[in-house]
């Protein structure tokens, strides 16, 4: 699967929109974007998923470029409830999808300032 | 609905033991995926399970094993632990085999510590 890249952390206050950054520059045609966070002592959570339009759901948007070589996981309106960290992901979309699953990174560690 | 249960929560061994655990998928769900998480190298791919057939295997060694029973349920196995083996390890669940749309559901993790 097509590698992605995020920053290892980012500040934001309460109650504040958050764009979290994610470059896939060597994503492929049919490479799934998939957003999950961690909260502390959890496991991961889907947040949200989309493939080339922008995406909308009850936790977060996703705003995805033009070329697919990036994109944004927004939070509308951050709580302390949303410090977690986030990871970007790719996944093809063909059944079986490959030998390395889903491979997380590191993610990105959001911190929510009250 | 019941969520992806892990079990046990936490445990402690000593080098050379082996461990087993166990994940319950959510009704209905037919994939499982393992994965193990440290600080030092993040969460990565361990094996993926589905109508009690490995489907994908992450780069561990043959220490690590899994298989799926005919109710989805699904055992991992450690043999032969060693200290780096200290992780915590996660289940996750799917309705089919991981493709790119399959959205997975988490457990909490059975935290695993080699002494």
């Amino acid at each position: 699967d097509a590698k992605t890249t995020q920053p290892n952390s980012m500040e934001s206050n309460e109650e504040e929109p958050v764009h979290l950054p994610c470059n896939h520059s060597t994503i492929s045609g049919t490479d799934y974007i998939h957003w999950y966070r961690q909260l502390p002592s959890q496991g991961p959570e889907y947040v949200i998923h989309g493939l080339t339009s922008n995406v909308n759901n009850r936790m977060a948007s996703l705003a995805i470029a033009e070329d697919r070589k990036s994109s944004t996981l927004i939070l509308h309106r951050a709580t302390l409830r949303d410090a977690a960290v986030y990871y970007c992901i790719l996944r093809d979309f063909t059944a079986g999808g490959g030998a390395d699953g889903l491979t997380f990174g590191k993610g990105t560690h959001l911190i929510i300032q009250p | 609905k019941a969520g992806v249960t892990q079990t046990p929560r936490y445990l402690i061994k000593t080098r050379g033991q082996q461990v087993t655990l166990s994940c319950s998928p959510i009704s209905g769900h037919r994939s499982v995926s393992w994965y193990q998480q440290t600080p030092g190298q993040g969460l990565q791919f361990l094996f993926e399970y589905f109508s009690e057939t490995q489907r994908n295997k992450g780069n561990f060694p043959g220490r690590f094993s899994g298989r799926q029973f005919s109710n989805s349920r699904s055992e991992m196995n450690v043999s032969t632990l060693e200290l780096g083996d200290s992780a915590l390890y996660l289940c996750a669940s799917s309705p089919r085999q991981f493709s790119g749309a399959n959205v997975l559901t988490f457990g909490a993790g059975s935290r695993l510590t080699v002494l």
